[in-house]
């Protein structure tokens, strides 16, 4: 079993349309990443998050720890919007290294 | 400088060849790491340093894979006599010594063994 695992791998979606994107993971973890990777390969870190809920304009991610999941949302989705979403999770607790494991990603086309 | 900066951003080389890629990191930010992304595939960790030391090399999936780093800056991935296996985006991120306050990551270069 993958440490993080996301739904969906793949989302078509219309502009306008409310998105969300899911992750789930199996190790204790002191805060969760959720990147956007566009087609160049470039990455942007978009939320660092270790509790309850993080909202940068149309972007929203949600963490429940007890859970050991995250969503990304996405409001009034629109087409600059498509690109690979990817969520990360350091891979030991409070450990030396603090290096990110990450999920497979959910590749997102929003279509005009 | 404001971000983390990677160069070369392309590089074809043939195979065989050795390369360099460069990563300068966020001012101030002590950890610096190394992923790669082949095509296609996800993100996968090669090392880690803390400072000038590496504490964890675990990811590096050779002895033709090696990197250094200057004090709490630049790090240089050295690939040799490099196989087209090796053909992938190389990112660089850093951080502050924890990185619950701050991960930012490098635009990547993406290399190409021909």
């Amino acid at each position: 079993k993958n440490e993080v695992e996301q739904s969906p791998q793949n989302l078509t979606a219309q502009e306008g349309e409310f998105i969300t994107i899911n992750c789930s993971y199996s190790v204790g973890i002191s805060a969760l990443h959720w990147l956007q990777q566009h087609p160049g390969g470039g990455i942007v870190s978009l939320f660092m998050l270790s509790s309850g809920k993080k909202k940068h304009g149309r972007l929203i991610a949600t963490i429940n720890i007890q859970e050991k999941h995250s969503s990304l949302h996405i409001t009034a989705s629109h087409p600059r919007d498509s690109a690979v979403y990817i969520c990360a999770v350091p891979s030991r607790y409070g450990g030396a290294t603090n290096k990110l494991i990450f999920g497979t990603g959910t590749l997102l086309a929003v279509q005009p | 400088g404001a971000g983390v900066s990677q160069s070369p951003s392309n590089k074809v080389t043939e195979k065989g060849k050795d390369v360099e890629l460069r990563c300068d990191p966020i001012s101030g930010h002590t950890a610096l790491y190394w992923y790669r992304q082949r095509l296609g595939q996800g993100l996968e960790f090669l090392i880690y340093f803390q400072g000038n030391s590496a504490p964890d090399k675990s990811g590096l999936p050779s002895d033709r894979f090696s990197a250094e780093r200057t004090g709490e800056s630049v790090s240089t991935l050295t690939i040799q006599r490099t196989q087209q296996e090796d053909s992938a985006v190389y990112l660089c991120a850093s951080s502050p010594t924890r990185p619950i306050y701050g991960y930012t990551f490098g635009s990547g270069t993406r290399l190409t063994v021909v």
